[in-house]
């Protein structure tokens, strides 16, 4: 079957703080994954994906096929990363398949 | 920057009754989708579209939904007869070319409501 799974709904932490989303996926396949984010009143747009291996606003997020997992971190989280952030599968040529999304609120 | 646009922005619309979703994507971009989102829930893949044709489409799109790219530039998701669990945050996405890791580009969503 395939399947990504964010199992947290809602993730709370301080300004400052280490932060991670969790994203486990299922997928026979080789894995294409990315990470979408979607700020209050804005669009859904893309954060990340895996092959770059890039770190963008300060957020990383590592493949592991063992796992099979896709967790999202940045070492110190700013008020500004408050925002819904959606784990997503490409799962077929044309075809994405999203997560539930974790609302990530990052408090003062 | 280029953005995918969306019209409307909310519409409300009897049970019943058949509504027509705009979107206008990117206008070098090749591939469109619809996906949507019941409150609360995950984003749904609906359909894509290339080539004036289906690409692929999920199990909830079923005979009342279709698709169309009328002229050059729109691109419409048309629900014949709305349902009551029709009610969802449509959004239209668009790429520029299908390589592997070619971002999907979203408008702001049409928020439906189905009374």
């Amino acid at each position: 079957a395939q399947r990504v799974t964010q199992p947290e709904k809602l993730l709370s932490v301080f300004k400052g703080a280490p932060v991670e989303l969790k994203c486990n996926y299922s997928y026979s396949g080789s894995p294409e994954l990315f990470w979408y984010v979607q700020y209050s009143r804005q669009r859904l747009q893309l954060l990340l994906r895996h092959i770059s291996r890039e770190s963008i606003k300060g957020f990383t997020a590592d493949l592991n096929k063992g796992e099979t997992s896709f967790h999202l971190k940045k070492p110190f989280a700013q008020e500004e990363d408050s925002a819904m952030y959606y784990c997503a599968l490409r799962a077929g040529t044309y075809k994405y398949i999203f997560g539930t999304g974790t609302r990530l609120k990052v408090l003062a | 920057e280029p953005e995918v646009t969306q019209t409307p922005s909310h519409q409300v619309t009897q049970m019943g009754q058949e509504v027509i979703l705009r979107c206008v994507p990117i206008s070098n971009h090749l591939y469109f989708y619809w996906y949507r989102q019941i409150l609360g829930q995950k984003v749904e893949f609906l359909v894509s579209f290339y080539n004036n044709e289906i690409s692929e489409k999920s199990e909830i799109f079923d005979d009342q939904f279709s698709v169309e790219r009328p002229d050059g530039s729109n691109f419409t998701l048309k629900i014949r007869s709305t349902k009551l669990e029709d009610s969802a945050m449509y959004f239209c996405a668009s790429s520029e070319v299908q390589d592997r890791w070619s971002p999907l580009h979203f408008g702001n969503g049409t928020r439906l409501t189905v009374t």
